[in-house]
């Protein structure tokens, strides 16, 4: 089955650093890539996406960026803030395959001011 | 809209209890999701259900059974809770291919 990881599993940084969590997987089927944020005690909600036939794909001060040889994507938040503080998920997903979905283990990103 | 609901919102059973969560969605999605999320780790899916009177097993589906009451409602049911279920547990929606989430419900077996 499809192997997902995350790294860093934690990330700190100072308000106005950039922070990137990088996201590997196994399945050469994976055609959808999206990240998702969790605040402390809340729901996941979606924050970017990416599909396969796209590279890179931006979204005020986060982007997302696919290296579908290599199975990797990543996302990038710019001038962190506060707010930013988060646990962000993974998931690449098959094309059709909504059984299959597995999320990553989560980065846990703390933005201190 | 509501987007996805769940009732309840935190539940404590003691071991060999049975109950049942509830989900529904005011979107008209046609795939709806049950999912645990055990501290530190990612969200697990349990089952799902493509359509109205579909459901198919996820990565961790042992314990418990689901139904897909009609297009809106999506229940998932713990015959004998044992304390390795004690988990947050969310409903989740599909359009397209993004997820939207319920607010979860937390539940602790004792």
């Amino acid at each position: 089955g499809e192997n997902v990881e995350q790294h860093p599993s934690t990330l700190s940084v100072q308000e106005g650093d950039s922070a990137v969590i990088k996201c590997t997987y196994s399945d050469s089927a994976s055609n959808y890539f999206p990240w998702y944020k969790q605040e402390l005690g809340k729901r996941p909600q979606l924050i970017i996406d990416i599909r396969s036939n796209v590279g890179e794909k931006k979204d005020q001060r986060i982007a997302v960026t696919l290296n579908k040889t290599a199975k990797h994507f990543s996302l990038h938040i710019t001038e962190t803030q506060p707010e930013d503080s988060a646990v962000y998920f993974c998931a690449p997903t098959p094309s059709g395959g909504y059984n299959k979905l597995i999320f990553g283990a989560g980065t846990r990103l703390a933005v201190h001011p | 809209n509501a987007g996805v609901t769940q009732t309840p919102k935190f539940q404590v059973l003691k071991t060999g209890q049975s109950m049942t969560l509830q989900c529904a969605q005011d979107m008209n999605h046609n795939s709806m999701y049950w999912y645990r999320q055990d501290p530190g780790m990612g969200l697990r899916l349990i089952y799902y259900s493509a359509s109205e009177g579909t459901t198919d097993k996820g990565e961790v589906p042992n314990g418990y059974n689901v139904s897909r009451l009609n297009k809106r409602e999506f229940s998932l049911r713990l015959e004998s809770a044992a304390p390795s279920q004690t988990s947050v547990y969310f409903c989740a929606s599909t359009w397209g291919d993004t997820q939207y989430f319920g607010p979860g419900t937390r539940l602790t077996v004792l």
